[in-house]
């Protein structure tokens, strides 16, 4: 199975300070049919997940554009350009080229 | 507004059965692949499998494809998981997703004698 391994795995951060958070692949997540399948959720206190971002840096319906990917390959970043308050929760990368789909182990943003 | 909704979780024996049952509104649910997937008390994720838009392909999570099995309705916009000889790591809260776009509120399902 692919190991997606996140950093850092807490972050405190200030309100309008940016933030970056990394997602590393143990195998290239890039498809034989070009694409590369590595998503980005969003999992606020007492809430389901929320996609933010797919296929490494479009941003997904609805979500603020501070948040941002980037990133190819093997190695991954989820950058929030500006923290506000309602962005506190645990953060997940997703890959989807290999079966079977696996997830990061999380990166908790916490709030100063 | 898109809503999936989960049901059919609880408290349930080791070697029990278990159907999970996620009922869809909101989006053309027979457009969509849709997915399980759970998240441990200590909040890791794990993907349990897919089924494909018409129900004619599965996907599974190699450790989990002998007990679980994913199905659904698309006249009753009905995503099912049947979950067989459940064990106490199958402890968690499972969520129904359409191609990871939409998420459930989840069910807490307890594997405990």
């Amino acid at each position: 199975d692919v190991v997606l391994t996140q950093t850092p795995s807490i972050l405190s951060a200030t309100i309008g300070q940016s933030v970056s958070i990394s997602c590393r692949s143990s195998q290239s997540l890039l498809d034989s049919d070009g694409n590369t399948y590595l998503y980005w959720f969003l999992q606020r206190p007492g809430q389901s997940p929320q996609r933010l971002i797919y296929l490494v840096s479009n941003l997904g319906s609805g979500v603020p554009n501070r948040f941002s990917g980037s990133g190819s390959g093997t190695d991954f970043t989820l950058k929030i350009s500006g923290v506000e308050a309602e962005d506190l929760g645990v953060y997940y990368c997703m890959q989807a080229t290999h079966a079977p789909l696996t997830f990061g182990s999380g990166t908790k943003l916490e709030i100063k | 507004e898109v809503q999936l909704v989960e049901s059919g979780g609880g408290l349930v024996q080791p070697g029990a059965s278990l159907k999970l049952s996620c009922v869809a509104s909101g989006f053309t649910f027979s457009d969509y692949w849709m997915s399980w997937v759970r998240q441990t008390p200590g909040k890791t994720m794990e993907w349990i499998g897919d089924i494909k838009y018409d129900g004619s392909y599965t996907n599974y999570a190699p450790s989990l494809k002998n007990r679980f099995t994913i199905s659904r309705d698309n006249a009753k916009s009905t995503l099912y998981l049947q979950m067989s000889n459940v064990r106490s790591e199958d402890t968690a809260t499972y969520y129904c997703t359409g191609s990871s776009d939409y998420w459930g509120q989840g069910v807490m399902v307890t594997v405990s004698s």
